[in-house]
């Protein structure tokens, strides 16, 4: 059985870095597609990008300038790093797995989620 | 763009609900619906329009082409009380609707 969970401090200060991991288990990293989705308290859905192929990377331009993920095939986890935050990235943040056909099909599998605060 | 409608429903058990999706472009037929309760995370109930994950009752069904996507709950249960999400993956990024606030009278 596939899972996925989110780890990391839930407490960042403005303009400093978010630094989240997604720890996979059931399947090798290698053999899938992998994204982060945050929610806003109160709010929807928000994409911020998938990695595929073990290290290619598409990321929502909202945050583009500021994201980096990786993914550690060795240890089967990928990470988000989110530079120079503000409260509007405040946010539960979660990881999922992307089904993947010809086009994207859907986040089959997602953790719990993280909440994560921006604040001094 | 992806916008959903209603934003909210209120409706009783037994109902037939369904929930609208509007595209503002063409999206290859790459839809997903995603019910959300609160507290816990999004799961997937279809994908590609009408296509059922497994494990979902039969009562969901999708439909739709173009840019105008349906969400069909046949006989609503108690259950269903969600948000329900759309969430377009033809072209990145891949945008989800603003959620569909479902309450059973």
């Amino acid at each position: 059985q596939v899972q996925v969970e989110e780890s990391g401090p839930g407490l960042v200060k403005p303009s400093e870095t978010l630094s989240l991991i997604c720890t996979v288990t059931g399947v090798s990293i290698s053999n899938g597609q992998w994204c982060w989705v945050r929610q806003p308290p109160g709010k929807g859905l928000e994409w911020i990008g998938f990695l595929y192929d073990s290290g290619n990377t598409n990321y929502n331009p909202s945050v583009r300038s500021r994201v980096t993920t990786l993914v550690d095939v060795s240890t089967n986890f990928f990470t988000l790093k989110l530079s120079s935050v503000t409260a509007a990235d405040t946010a539960i943040y979660y990881c999922a797995r992307l089904l993947f056909g010809i086009r994207g099909l859907g986040l089959d599998v997602w953790g719990h989620g993280i909440a994560v605060t921006v604040s001094s | 763009q992806l916008t959903q409608s209603p934003s909210s429903l209120s409706a009783s058990v037994g109902d037939r609900v369904i929930i609208t999706c509007r595209a503002s472009q063409g999206i290859a037929n790459s839809l997903a619906w995603y019910q959300q309760e609160p507290g816990k995370a999004p799961k997937l109930l279809i994908y590609s329009v009408s296509t059922l994950q497994h494990g979902v009752p039969s009562r969901f069904s999708g439909s739709g082409s173009g840019t105008e996507f349906t969400l069909t709950i046949s006989s609503l249960q108690p259950g269903d009380s969600a948000t329900y999400f759309c969430q377009q993956l033809g072209s990145s990024p891949y945008t989800f609707g603003q959620g569909t606030k479902l309450e059973i009278k």
